[in-house]
């Protein structure tokens, strides 16, 4: 599975849009990009996939550029709530184990 | 989705003694997988336990040090055994379930 690479850490107003970058240059035509996050002391929980195109759901959009070498988790309206360690992770297909990285920490201030 | 238990949710054991970790869904599943997650850290996978078949393990861990079992389609066992203060460790059970992966709790252990 392609690694992934992220910043370490990030700071988000209340209220603001909250865009998480994950860069994936030696992603495979067949992995897809997934997004996780782990609220402190919980499992993670899933947020979203993409292949290339651009997705969208209830909690977030994913942005995947048309090289597919990076991509953007936007959280479009950020709450205290959304304070966790947000994974990014390629993988082939829809089945099989995720390899995690060490994420980003998103820190909601208000 | 797919709601997974984990018992215990959290231990203190002496060295040298076993525990075994086990994981309940809600769900029939295919596929289940176990991951540690040492403080500070983030998640490593230790194994891939499919049902009628030996579990996967992954580099830097043995069936001898983390047997698992996988009787049915909704359930695993998970055993540390021959503890060491190293093992104090959150673990987590998670399942694949309609394309996505479902994750468990946890177990937080800590060997003294």
């Amino acid at each position: 599975d392609a690694k992934t690479t992220q910043p370490p850490s990030m700071d988000c107003a209340e209220g603001r849009a909250a865009n998480l970058p994950c860069n994936h240059s030696t992603i495979s035509g067949n992995e897809y990009v997934y997004w996780y996050r782990q609220i402190h002391s919980q499992g993670p929980q899933y947020i979203i996939h993409g292949l290339k195109n651009n997705e969208t759901n209830e909690m977030a959009s994913l942005i995947i550029t048309e090289d597919r070498k990076s991509s953007t988790l936007i959280l479009p309206h950020a709450t205290l709530r959304d304070t966790a360690v947000y994974y990014c992770i390629v993988r082939v297909g829809h089945t099989g184990k995720l390899i995690f990285g060490q994420g980003t920490t998103l820190q909601v201030k208000p | 989705s797919a709601v997974i238990s984990q018992k215990p949710s959290r231990d203190i054991c002496q060295r040298g003694t076993s525990l075994t970790i086990q994981c309940q869904v809600d769900s029939q599943v295919t596929m289940m997988f176990w991951y540690r997650q040492q403080p500070g850290q983030s998640l490593t996978l230790i194994a891939t336990a499919n049902q009628g078949s030996e579990a996967t393990y992954e580099s830097g861990f043995v069936i001898d040090k983390f047997p698992i079992s996988r009787p049915n389609l909704t359930f695993s066992t998970l055993t540390v055994s021959n503890m060491s203060p190293e093992d104090s460790s959150i673990y987590l059970c998670s399942v694949e379930y309609r394309n996505e992966q479902y994750f468990g709790p946890g177990t937080r252990l800590t060997v003294t």
